[in-house]
């Protein structure tokens, strides 16, 4: 099993839409979290932390739920600009960062 | 304030010969990572700097790949002999304990061994 799992994707929706990632983790010593955005052929950018109670950032929203191991990031009224490949993100004491495989959003008109 | 910054950002070598791929990070940031992403694949960790040392080269691929860091600053990535599977994108990235250990990536460089 791999330590980061995440929706495979790709999903494709319309302008406006809402959509979810998903990500589950295997190691439960795992303290911090993240999701990243990597566009076609750039570095991935960081896109927010995940805290345990959950946190929003504008149109974003992730949550964090411990006891099942799981990490979720919510799109609201997606723009064309949000297409990207969405990185789930897990790390242990600021290292051992273990990048999930990513989900592809295409944002459609 | 400048980010993380990576030379050179594109690479041809052919097969068997030494390269060296250098990142600058952000200023003041005390930990310290190296990736590489195949074409159309997800990020395979390297190795972690923490100042200086090295507390985890696990993903060092072989003993042709080694990295070192001075002044707390400075890396660079070295590749011996080189072989066409090293063809990627190697990234780094940088971080500090101040923001949570969220991690800013430079660039990139891309290598293509012939």
């Amino acid at each position: 099993r791999k330590e980061v799992e995440q929706d495979p994707g790709p999903f494709n929706v319309p302008e406006g839409a809402t959509v979810a990632f998903n990500c589950t983790y295997s190691n439960s010593a795992s303290q911090s979290f993240f999701w990243y955005r990597q566009d076609c052929r750039k570095e991935p950018k960081l896109l927010m932390s995940v805290y345990s109670s959950g946190n929003e950032d504008g149109r974003f929203t992730a949550q964090l739920n411990r006891a099942s191991q799981y990490i979720s990031l919510l799109i609201r009224d997606s723009k064309l600009s949000d297409s990207a490949t969405y990185l789930c993100v897990v790390a242990r004491y600021g290292q051992n960062f273990v990048f999930g495989p990513g989900t592809r959003l295409s944002v459609l008109p | 304030g400048a980010g993380v910054s990576q030379s050179p950002s594109n690479k041809v070598t052919e097969k068997g010969k030494d390269v060296e791929l250098r990142c600058d990070p952000i200023s003041g940031h005390t930990a310290l990572y190296w990736y590489r992403q195949r074409l159309g694949q997800g990020l395979e960790f390297l190795i972690y700097f923490q100042g200086n040392s090295a507390p985890d080269k696990s993903g060092l691929p072989s003993d042709r790949f080694s990295a070192e860091r001075t002044g707390e600053s400075v890396s660079t990535l070295t590749i011996q002999r080189t072989q066409q599977e090293d063809s990627a994108v190697y990234l780094c990235a940088s971080s500090s304990q101040g923001t949570a250990y969220e991690q800013y990536f430079g660039p990139g460089t891309r290598l293509t061994v012939t």
